[in-house]
């Protein structure tokens, strides 16, 4: 079945660049998604691929994806401390007539000063 | 902003009790789930439901566990006699169409599940 990985912790400095890493397995996957989760909110998008590219940007946001290893990757550059969340990687196949998101453990970044 | 919304934010509960957690998704919206993240772990897929009915369910749904829209705005779970390893957060999402769109769904705050 589907399984997705990514490292629990990412600390980095203010005005630095963050590399949040994900691996996946399911490489019939459609959709690949970001999302971020704030203290005491739900879930929110932060950005998507579709399978068949390797990169999206996004203003301050850069998505690779490799397929050929499973590899998902979000860069953000410039962070700020407004970007400390927890960053979910997700990847979806399609059931029951909608897509279903298999998500990770979850990124807690952590942007100091 | 339409948000989808969840109630209680938090329950505490005794061993073999049954527990309701309720969400309100967002109006138009035609699709909606329940998944549930165990304190350090995955956020793990429960269940979808579409058209009045369960669309799809993963092995955790098992027969304690059921879903309702009893009404136009409410989607509910019910777990029938909860267990100690039932204590996580669960969250509701929703989104507009199964296929047409990218699949970003769209979730409540959570609701924390603390069973004794």
């Amino acid at each position: 079945g589907e399984d997705v990985e990514q490292s629990l912790f990412l600390s980095v400095r203010e005005g630095d660049s963050s590399v949040i890493n994900c691996t996946y397995t399911d490489s019939s996957s459609t959709y690949l998604y970001w999302y971020k989760q704030e203290p005491g909110a739900g879930l929110q998008l932060l950005t998507y691929i579709f399978s068949n590219m390797d990169m999206k940007q996004d203003q301050r946001l850069t998505v690779l994806l490799n397929k050929k290893d499973k590899h998902l990757s979000l860069r953000i550059a410039d962070t700020q401390t407004g970007d400390s969340a927890i960053y979910f990687c997700a990847e979806s196949i399609l059931g029951g007539g909608s897509y279903i998101p298999t998500f990770g453990r979850g990124t807690s970044l952590i942007v100091h000063p | 902003e339409p948000e989808v919304t969840q109630t209680p934010s938090h329950q505490v509960t005794q061993m073999g009790q049954e527990v309701i957690l309720r969400c309100v998704p967002i109006s138009n919206h035609l699709y909606f789930y329940w998944y549930r993240q165990i304190l350090g772990q995955k956020v793990e897929f429960l269940v979808s439901f579409y058209n009045n009915e369960i669309s799809e369910k993963s092995e955790i749904f098992d027969d304690q566990f059921s879903v309702e829209r009893p009404d136009g705005s409410n989607f509910t779970l019910k777990i029938r006699s909860t267990k100690l390893e039932d204590s996580a957060m669960y969250f509701c999402a929703s989104t507009m169409s199964g296929t047409r769109n990218t699949g970003e769904l769209f979730f409540g705050e959570g609701s924390r599940l603390t069973v004794l």
